[in-house]
């Protein structure tokens, strides 16, 4: 267990539809990232939070968004939900998000959409 | 664009074999992460190596890394069911994201 929680753990929602998910970071951690893994694919790179800022985005659309409260949790916004967006999204907390220090993923949401 | 690619993608393999996976990646780095993670279930960090010829082991597992020739590998020795699994390796530039690769699905059978 790494300290890293996440909700809900899954969830069906139907096309267009919005979707909120929540990460808690490990204790002490300042950044939190988030990825999105489809079925037999390794992790994409949604996009990291350092310190409430945006540090960084991958190739995602603006209708994924999301937040960083003071406390350094962390949410995930996706609008208009597509059937491709149906995957396991991950979060992953690190200590300063410099690089080269291991991140930490909770256990993941699962989000169907249909 | 940093790529990353592993090979093989499948592996069967039986018990008390040894045998290796692959670990390529397009772009200097010297940052180099290995993640397991069982179905259904998160990522649980394996390995982290942050410099050439950096070599890890933890059990029957055992991690390398060549920044020269851009290739991480990750040992198996005499496998055990329980290592059933898919394997990440993933890297980093420093100041940028994880980038994964497609994961090595490993099976073994008795």
């Amino acid at each position: 267990e790494t300290g890293v929680t996440q909700s809900p753990t899954h969830l069906i929602k139907t096309r267009g539809q919005q979707v909120t998910l929540r990460c808690s970071s490990q204790s002490g951690h300042n950044t939190v990232s988030w990825y999105q893994q489809a079925l037999g694919q390794g992790p994409q790179f949604i996009f990291q939070y350092y310190r409430e800022e945006e540090n960084g985005r991958g190739n995602f659309p603006p209708r994924f968004s999301g937040l960083q409260f003071p406390n350094y949790s962390s949410e995930l916004n996706v609008n208009a939900l597509e059937l491709d967006d149906s995957a396991l999204y991950l979060c992953a907390s690190s200590l300063t998000g410099l690089g080269g220090e291991t991140q930490y993923f909770g256990p993941g949401t699962r989000l169907l959409v249909l | 664009e940093l790529k990353v690619e592993q090979n093989p993608l499948f592996l069967s393999m039986q018990e008390g074999k040894n045998y290796t996976i692959y670990c390529n990646y397009s772009t200097t780095s010297d940052r180099l992460y290995w993640y397991r993670q069982d179905p259904g279930k998160s990522l649980e960090s394996l390995f982290v190596l942050l410099s050439n010829g950096a070599v890890k082991q933890e059990g029957r597992l055992m991690a390398s890394l060549d920044t020269k020739a851009r290739l991480s590998t990750l040992h198996i020795t005499a496998a055990v069911h329980d290592l059933s699994a898919t394997y990440f390796c993933a890297v980093d530039m420093g100041n940028t994201p994880l980038v994964f690769g497609k994961g090595t699905r490993l099976s073994v059978i008795a």
